[in-house]
């Protein structure tokens, strides 16, 4: 139990274009999910918090313009990064978190890696 | 002053040896306390969950939880390679999104 998918796995775009990255919850429904990106050699960043029917809450530095949310379903959340570029290569990774868990721990998808030349 | 934090290591231990991981954490209202585990190049996979003092144990993985004094570690008994990562400290934090605070993680390479 508590797979979360995502989709992409990975990605090549130019830069300017905007990439869609999906994230589902295959096996419980995820009121919240969580997006985050991880450089290399470098620790979990995270960018926003991601809630059902409603607006998601970023973190301090990230433009909610450029990193566009939506978490329309129990199931799914999507990050658009618009108008990428180069400094936006990176591996981005969704969670979710499984209320019907005694902790409410949070499951990762298994990343997209996202190259923008 | 970090909110999470954990020796970056590397950590080496033979195989077969115990390794023992250690993570602090600063918000003493900080309620619940995870163990994820990350391979190069992949994604953070959930090894132990914790929510009281004491142990837990789960297979060749022990937690321990010490809230007094604001500590929490992960036993790996019978170190085999395939051990070998990168371990996460995660706990959450207060508020009603009950995000995740993470630490910077500790790398541990197994020895055969």
């Amino acid at each position: 139990g508590a797979v979360v998918s995502q989709h992409p796995s990975r990605v090549i775009c130019k830069s300017g274009t905007s990439v869609k990255i999906e994230c589902r919850s295959l096996d419980f429904q995820a009121t919240t999910m969580f997006w985050y990106r991880q450089f290399p050699k470098q620790s979990l960043m995270l960018m926003a918090t991601s809630n059902e029917g409603s607006k998601a809450t970023y973190e301090q530095g990230v433009e909610k313009d450029k990193f566009l949310i939506n978490h329309a379903s129990l199931t799914l959340s999507t990050l658009t990064v618009t108008s990428a570029h180069p400094e936006d290569s990176s591996f981005y990774i969704c969670s979710a978190r499984d209320l019907g868990t005694a902790y409410n721990e949070q499951f990762f998808g298994p990343g997209t890696r996202l190259t923008v030349l | 002053q970090k909110e999470v934090e954990q020796n970056s290591g590397p950590l080496s231990v033979p195989e077969g040896a115990i390794a023992s991981l250690n993570c602090t954490y600063s918000d003493r209202g900080s309620q619940s306390f995870f163990w994820y585990r990350q391979y190069s190049g992949k994604s953070p996979e959930l090894i132990m969950s914790i929510y009281s003092n004491g142990d837990k144990e789960d297979g060749r993985f022990t937690a321990q939880l010490n809230k007094a004094s604001q500590y929490v570690s992960l036993l790996i008994r019978d170190s085999q390679p395939s051990d070998s990562a990168t371990y996460l400290c995660a706990v959450t934090g207060a508020g009603n999104n009950r995000k995740l605070i993470w630490g910077l993680g500790t790398s541990l390479a197994v020895n055969p």
